[in-house]
Order: C-alpha cells, then structure tokens, then sequence
C-alpha cells in the first residue's frame, strides 16, 4: 500500500532561522512527490515537486526539496523561514498507477516561524 | 499556475436539505476531478475521483447515494451533498489534473474549498 509520512505535526522554527518539514514515503514503483502549502481556511497551494532528473526540485516562495530514493524521503526546506511562512503543510505522493492522479497525502505538519 | 475554482466557498443549509457545490477548472481540461473532506487540522480525505461523462469511483466508507457527484463537462464537477445532517459539516476541497498542459506535467490544483455548515 501507498503512504506517506509527515513524523512531526509541528515545527517551530524562529523567523530567519533555516526550516525543514520532514516527509517519508513508501510506494510500489517510481514516485511523484508533491509539496502543497494550506493557509488558514483556504485550499491548498502547491510548492514543488519532484517527477524526475535532479534530486533537488526549487519550487515557489523560495522553498525547497531534496528527493532521497535511499532513504525514500522528500523533505522540504527553507534557508531562511518567514513569518508569513506559518501555515498547514502536506506531502504527497502518487504513481503512474494512481488512477487519473489519485494524491495520497501525509497528515500534514504546522508550520510556525516566530519573529 | 492554473486554476481551479470552487463555489460557493461558504454555505450555510438546514438538515435534511441538499446542497450543490461546483469545480471548474477555468484555464485548462480536466478529466480528472477529485473531492476531498477536511476537518480542522487534519490531512484531506479522498471522497470520490470524478471522471468526465463516467460515473464517479468513491473511497471505501463513502455513500455515493449521499454524495452525488457529476462531471458533465471537461471543466466542471459538481458534488452534492444530500439530506445533509450536522455531521456533514466540514471543509470540501476540490482538485483536477491538467492532463493536456506540458509545462504543468503531472501537477494536481486544487480549489479554494468550500465551507459547508448544517445546522
């Protein structure tokens, strides 16, 4: 079966200070690996993602993510965090065998930077 | 990046009434649709994949005869939610795949969700 992982439900991370949001994931065949961002009662946002070619995707409000086949992880990270980078965040995964695109998403990691 | 619209994005209805909610992709096709529930700080449950002029598959646990889902149209699904009681509150989110854009390669959008409140 296909799931991923998100160990920490939270981070805090002080404004300026560098930030990684961990994901792990585990999937039969090779992934599609997704970082999406959720503020506050709105929808999802997406981040970046890794399809293939370099392991180190670049995505959208200066963020960033490494793909790890060996240690089957995808973590997101940040060198220098804002406030306005509070907010709900998912990692997710799918497959070519995903019907349509079907997303399997971690449990979601709150984002705090503190000024 | 596209865009994935979803309306309305606050509804209030009484129990035992229905209420329609839509997608639209408005700068691409989709023949994939997905509806997704959220309750608060919590990961997004896949309901139901949506698939243009087919019927709807729905997760396991999911009553498709509560949840009615149609996808008429390359850039509209609609979700329904009938004879909505208190517990059917929650935050539905919609999302749909470009499959026909290149430069989106695999990438899924999501709408803005709606906030739905019985009461």
């Amino acid at each position: 079966a296909q799931s991923v992982a998100q160990p920490e439900d939270q981070v805090n991370v002080a404004e300026g200070n560098p930030l990684t949001v961990k994901c792990t994931y585990s999937v039969s065949g090779n992934p599609y690996l997704f970082w999406y961002v959720q503020y506050p009662n709105r929808g999802l946002q997406f981040l970046l993602k890794y399809i293939t070619g370099d392991n180190l995707v670049k995505g959208s409000y200066g963020f960033e993510a490494e793909f790890n086949k060996s240690q089957t992880s995808f973590h997101l990270k940040k060198p220098s965090a804002l406030v306005s980078d509070s907010a709900l965040y998912f990692c997710a995964v799918r497959t070519i065998y995903n019907q349509g695109g079907k997303l399997i998403f971690g449990q979601g990691t709150e984002l705090s930077v503190k000024p | 990046g596209a865009v994935v619209s979803q309306h309305p994005s606050w509804v209030i209805c009484k129990s035992g009434t229905s209420v329609k909610i839509e997608c639209r992709s408005l700068d691409f096709q989709a023949t994939t649709m997905f509806w997704y529930r959220q309750f608060p700080k919590q990961s997004l449950m896949l309901m139901a994949t949506s698939n243009e002029g087919s019927k709807a598959t729905y997760e396991q646990g999911v009553e498709k005869d509560k949840f009615l889902i149609n996808h008429a149209s390359l850039t509209l699904s609609t979700l329904t939610v009938t004879s909505a009681h208190p517990e059917d509150s929650s935050f539905y989110i919609c999302s749909a795949r470009d499959r026909t854009g290149a430069s989106s390669g695999n990438t899924i959008y999501f709408g803005e969700g709606s906030w739905l409140t019985v009461v």
